[in-house]
């Protein structure tokens, strides 16, 4: 299995700009994850899908930021417009079932907003 | 208070010691508690999940966990240079979905 996939890896942006963070689960996996990771405030879980249900986004920090799973294979994160503070690793993980089991995380995307 | 916390450190132990690691959280009503490992750039990768009470043994690493104190710990035995990293702790509330990490503790192994 590739495991969970992200993409960009990498994004340099300036502020105000619209930012778009893409994650591709395991297959299989019906949970999925974003967490928000920096040095000041540690690994924070922002949302989590349940059979692409969005089930508890009371992480998500402001209207700035939205989430959407389509489908079972493809979720993505959205900040509009980006702010310098919102610069930090973006993981994305996914799970077999809804809870207890182990999390698989993505390589994560650094952004960084100018 | 912060829902799960552990001593950031760095906490550090020569190659072959024991390195403990603990965590205390807040949620009476936790059910699941995992020890993720997370390698400078790198993303966590679980270690070990323990669920009730008492010692867990995997390898060179035992979860240990006492829910009256709120408390979950991780020893590893025979520690090597390579398990120099940030070892974070997380656990599931009692509703089962919400995964709240701890903000990690360093760990250095010294050759």
């Amino acid at each position: 299995d590739a495991g969970v996939i992200q993409s960009p890896r990498h994004e340099v942006t300036e502020m105000g700009q619209e930012v778009t963070l893409r994650c591709k689960p395991i297959s299989g996996h019906n949970s999925l994850f974003w967490y928000r990771q920096t040095m000041m405030r540690g690994l924070e879980l922002l949302i989590y899908f349940n059979n692409n249900v969005p089930i508890d986004d009371s992480g998500m920090p402001e209207d700035r930021f939205s989430a959407k799973m389509p489908n079972a294979s493809f979720s993505t994160l959205k900040i509009q417009p980006s702010e310098p503070r919102d610069s930090a690793v973006y993981f994305c993980a996914s799970s077999q079932t809804d809870s207890q089991e182990t999390q698989y995380f993505g390589p994560g995307t650094r952004l960084l907003v100018l | 208070q912060k829902e799960v916390e552990q001593n950031s450190g760095p906490l550090s132990v020569p190659e072959g010691a024991i390195a403990s690691l603990n965590c205390t959280y807040s949620d009476r009503g936790s059910q699941s508690f995992f020890w993720y490992r997370q390698y400078s750039g790198k993303s966590p990768e679980l270690i070990m999940f323990i669920y009730s009470n008492g010692d867990k043994e995997d390898g060179r690493f035992t979860a240990q966990l006492n829910k009256a104190s709120q408390y979950v710990s991780l020893l590893i035995r025979d520690s090597q240079p390579s398990d120099s990293a940030t070892y974070l702790c997380a656990v599931n509330g009692a509703g089962g979905f919400k995964t709240i990490f701890g903000a990690g503790t360093r760990l250095f192994v010294k050759a």
